[in-house]
């Protein structure tokens, strides 16, 4: 079925270090992938997107490309903040079906 | 414009009692999707209410229902509640069905359930 994958936490990086969190999906046809980052307290908020192959969203210094030859979209932000800390999730909406599926949720924190 | 809201967003309860939990999607959205968040298993799907109707269900014993009202307001109620179901219960709403094309989720800020 329908599933993400992505990288085990916590991760603790310094103010202006660059960040990698991996995903891979596993999925039929063309998901639009996903990620959302979710702060202390909140509910998850839609940090980028993609909807086909070779998009690349970003938003906000972080970035992501949909690489359907290695089933990934890795998020990446050449120096991160320690605003940026906060749980990062990535998600995928299948080519057709009627719900999301999320990671298990990567933690960040920055230390200044 | 307001985002999805949630109520209420603590509350207490002991085994054996029942909650319900209220969500009002964006205006204009007609779609509201629930997740269950917790440490173990993560966000998990619960169901999507589309139109008042519901459009999918996850992997959820029958204790766990909800519904959708004509103005997309919608509801979900857990009976007979157990220590397991202490949880933040996530909302999130969207303009059209999720079946419907690559529609983003719009989260409310949830509400957590602890069981005593």
């Amino acid at each position: 079925g329908d599933s993400v994958t992505q990288m085990e936490g916590p991760v603790t990086l310094s103010e202006e270090a660059f960040l990698t969190i991996n995903c891979t999906y596993t999925a039929t046809g063309y998901p639009s992938l996903f990620w959302y980052v979710q702060y202390p307290g909140e509910g998850l908020q839609l940090l980028l997107k993609a909807t086909k192959a070779d998009d690349k969203g970003s938003n906000k210094g972080f970035e992501a490309t949909y690489r359907k030859e290695t089933t990934s979209f890795h998020l990446e932000k050449g120096s991160v903040q320690v605003s940026d800390s906060a749980v990062y999730f990535c998600a995928l909406r299948p080519w057709t079906g009627n719900q999301f599926y999320f990671g298990t949720g990567t933690s960040l924190t920055v230390i200044p | 414009k307001a985002g999805v809201t949630q109520t209420p967003r603590y509350l207490i309860k002991t085994r054996g009692q029942q909650v319900t939990l209220s969500c009002s999607p964006i205006s204009g959205h007609r779609s509201v999707s629930w997740y269950q968040q917790t440490p173990g298993q993560g966000l998990q799907f619960l169901f999507e209410y589309f139109s008042e109707t519901q459009r999918n269900k996850g992997n959820f014993p029958g204790r766990f229902s909800g519904r959708q009202f004509s103005n997309s307001r919608s509801e979900m109620n857990v009976s007979t509640l157990e220590l397991g179901d202490s949880a933040l219960y996530l909302c999130a709403s969207s303009f059209t069905s999720v079946s419907s094309g690559a529609n983003v989720l719009t989260f409310g800020a949830g509400s957590r359930l602890t069981v005593l």
